[in-house]
C-alpha cells in the first residue's frame, strides 16, 4: 500500500528516557513533516525537511532532533523526555511544487505517554 | 503570520441535519485552503481543498467555498450521517516561502446521533 507509516503506534516511557519515532513514506514525495497534537487536539508543526534539508523548525526544544537519512524517511528522536511531551505525533509528506498548493498526507500517528 | 479560526464546538447533531462549521483565516498573499478530517483513533485525511478565490471544494457530500472577500472557508453538508462523527480541521498553506507549512485551526468535534 502507498502510504505514510509510523512506528511505533503507541509508546509509553518514563520521564528522563530517550526515545525515537520512525516515519516512512512510499509516495515519492520530497518533503516530510512532524506535527504534535496535544490533548485538546490542537495540531502544530514542529519540523519540515525538503530533500533531506531542514526547512522548518518551529521553536521546538532542542531535546527534539529530527533526522532524515533519505527523502523517504524522517525520524524524530527525543532526549530527556518530560511529562509535557505526552501527545500524539503525526508524520506527513508532500510533493513541494513551489506554488501555494501543498497537499499533505498524514501517517496514523504515534501516541507518546510519558509517566 | 498566518492563522485559522474555526468554531470550537463540540457540535452535536441528529442524523440528516444540516451542518455548518465556520472557518476564517488570516494570511498574506494567496493561501490554499483545506479541510482535514480525523476519525476516532486515526490520522488526518484530506476532505477537500480550494486553491484560489471562489473555488468550491467538495467531497463525500461536504462543500466549502473559498471566499476571499470575507476570508472564510466554511464547511457545509446538507445531511449528516453517524459515520461523519469526527474532528474537522480547517487549515491553510501560505504562498511563497510559507507554502510548506500547514497552519491548522483548533478543530471542531462533530458528533452525529442516530
Amino acid at each position: 500500500d502507498t502510504a505514510v507509516s509510523q512506528t511505533p503506534k503507541y509508546l509509553v516511557t518514563q520521564m528522563g528516557n530517550d526515545k525515537s519515532i520512525k516515519c516512512e513514506q512510499n509516495l515519492g514525495h520530497d518533503t516530510m513533516y512532524w506535527y504534535k497534537q496535544d490533548s485538546k487536539k490542537f495540531l502544530k508543526i514542529m519540523f519540515s525537511y525538503n530533500n533531506k534539508e531542514l526547512i522548518i523548525n518551529e521553536t521546538v526544544p532542542n531535546r527534539f532532533s529530527p533526522k532524515s537519512p533519505d527523502k523517504a524517511h524522517l525520524n524524530l528522536h527525543i532526549n530527556s523526555l518530560e511529562l509535557g511531551d505526552s501527545a500524539v505525533y503525526f508524520c506527513a509528506s508532500s510533493q513541494a511544487t513551489g506554488g501555494s498548493y501543498n497537499e499533505q498526507f498524514f501517517g496514523p500517528g504515534t501516541r507518546l505517554t510519558v509517566l | 503570520g498566518n492563522s485559522v479560526t474555526q468554531m470550537e464546538g463540540p457540535v452535536t447533531l441528529s442524523e440528516e441535519a444540516f451542518l455548518t462549521i465556520n472557518c476564517t483565516y488570516t494570511a498574506t498573499g494567496y493561501p490554499s485552503l483545506f479541510w482535514y478530517v480525523q476519525y476516532p483513533g486515526e490520522g488526518l485525511q484530506l476532505l477537500l481543498k480550494a486553491t484560489k478565490a471562489d473555488d468550491k471544494g467538495s467531497n463525500k457530500g461536504f462543500e466549502a467555498t473559498y471566499r476571499k472577500e470575507t476570508t472564510s472557508f466554511h464547511l457545509e453538508k446538507g445531511s449528516v450521517q453517524v459515520s461523519d462523527s469526527a474532528v474537522y480541521f480547517c487549515a491553510l498553506t501560505g504562498s511563497g516561502g510559507s507554502n510548506y507549512k500547514l497552519t491548522f485551526g483548533k478543530g471542531t468535534l462533530l458528533t452525529v446521533n442516530p
